[in-house]
């Protein structure tokens, strides 16, 4: 069974661009995560999704942050414009879900994202 | 909001010894609680996923414990190997995953 995939695994930046990440899901996962993970810290969770909406974006910085889920599939996140505290590893996860008793996660290799 | 604790940030073990990883939470209305494996560079790797009607779990050499009304759980990894060393993280779930900073453990060869 193919994993979480996860694009580019790489990305350095001068301050104020902008960037896209790329997840896709394992198949057959309704539920998809973004979580950012600063080093030296434990993944703090960005959005949720649930098939094509939105779950929780409450601790998603909306103004530079944005991130889809169209066709309930994989997912897009945007930075723009990036801050040097954007600096971080983006993992993407995903999982099966049981009313709100979210199974086991299963997450890819992160995409990790330098802000110069 | 949960709070999630893990004691200690690190720990270095000769190889054979059994290490003893804790992880306390604030919020004790969890569905489960799962422990993730991360080694540098990498993504988290599931380890061990227990419900909230579970005392514990196991798989292998790793056990992990579950005193959900005291916010605690504990993952055992028995006779360590040089190859488990890795940053080791506990995630309880209150409809979403909150995560510690996790315990990085070193086994010496």
């Amino acid at each position: 069974e193919a994993g979480v995939a996860q694009s580019p695994r790489y990305k350095i930046i001068e301050k104020r661009q902008s960037v896209a990440f790329w997840c896709n899901p394992i198949s057959g996962h309704a539920t998809l995560y973004w979580y950012q993970q600063i080093l030296g810290q434990g993944p703090k969770l960005l959005i949720q999704f649930q098939n094509n909406g939105v779950v929780d974006d409450s601790q998603l910085p909306k103004d530079r942050f944005s991130a889809e889920r169209l066709k309930g599939v994989d997912s897009t996140l945007k930075i723009q414009p990036a801050k040097l505290e954007d600096s971080a590893v983006y993992l993407c996860a995903s999982s099966l879900i049981s009313g709100t008793n979210t199974g086991e996660l299963f997450f890819g290799e992160g995409s990790r994202l330098t802000v110069l | 909001k949960q709070e999630v604790t893990q004691i200690p940030a690190a720990l270095s073990v000769p190889e054979g010894e059994n290490l003893v990883l804790n992880c306390s939470f604030t919020d004790s209305a969890i569905y489960n609680l799962q422990w993730f494996r991360q080694d540098p560079g990498k993504g988290l790797t599931s380890l061990l996923l227990i419900q909230s009607s579970q005392r514990e779990q196991t798989s292998g050499r790793l056990n992990a414990s579950l005193d959900k009304s005291s916010g605690r759980s504990t993952l055992y990894i028995a006779a360590s190997q040089p190859g488990d060393s890795a940053t080791y993280l506990c995630a309880p779930n209150d409809y979403k995953l909150s995560f510690g900073a996790g315990t990085t453990v070193t086994v010496r060869a």
